[in-house]
């Protein structure tokens, strides 16, 4: 069985580019969460799509957005970049919802702003 | 908003010695979850804690999670090189899980031979 996979693994844009990122959850899985690693902090929650539904959002400004698809694949979308967007991107799947349920991590999207 | 406290950030021990991470919730939470992560990787599941005071054992790793559900701890007994990386937990807060994980900062474990 293929785990989480996402799509590209690694990115460079320049400042007020946007960026849309991709990702495919385990077979079966409902929820797709993406969240973002900023080099020596812990991952930060940004959406969570359930059942093509939003489901949940993080403190981030609306330059950030998500979509999810009928065959739960997901992509977020990141308009007019910021020097301080530069981080790992990563997407996380699971059965249920993600707060209640083992979340799955894909290999990430390495996001470069210059 | 919830927040998870980890500490110590950085921890350096011998080969051989124990290791132990503590995570701490401003919050309740419905559950904690402890991840793996290597430097240039991703998170990767190691458990899942759900009850107060629950106690859970995988070989060497030793999970707790505190009575009032805010505190958990991670404790490795006789570290091996094979330890060495990122150990990170995620608080899901009370409430049927929409809003994702917190995850703290991680504990960095470096294991000198």
């Amino acid at each position: 069985d293929a785990g989480v996979t996402q799509s590209p693994t690694h990115l460079i844009k320049t400042r007020g580019q946007h960026v849309t990122l991709r990702c495919s959850p385990i077979s079966g899985h409902k929820s797709v969460s993406w969240y973002q690693q900023v080099l020596g902090q812990g991952p930060q929650f940004i959406f969570q799509y359930y059942e093509k539904e939003e489901r949940g959002r993080g403190n981030f400004p609306d330059r950030f957005s998500a979509r999810q698809f009928p065959n739960y694949s997901s992509e977020l979308n990141v308009n007019a970049l910021l020097l301080g967007d530069s981080a790992l991107y990563l997407c996380a799947s699971s059965l249920e919802l993600a707060g209640a349920d083992t979340q799955y991590f894909g290999p990430g999207t390495r996001l470069t702003v210059l | 908003g919830q927040q998870v406290m980890q500490i110590p950030q950085y921890q350096h021990v011998q080969e051989g010695e124990d290791f132990t991470t503590y995570c701490n919730s401003s919050t309740t939470l419905s559950n904690i979850q402890w991840y793996k992560q290597r430097p240039g990787g991703h998170p990767v599941f190691l458990i899942q804690l759900v009850k107060s005071g629950e106690v859970k054992k995988q070989k060497r790793l030793t999970f707790q999670f505190g009575e009032a559900k805010k505190n958990s701890s991670l404790h490795i007994t006789a570290t091996q090189t094979t330890d060495v990386g990122t150990y990170v937990c995620a608080g899901a807060a009370a409430g049927g899980g929409a809003d994702g994980l917190t995850f703290g900062k991680g504990t960095h474990l470096i294991i000198q031979p």
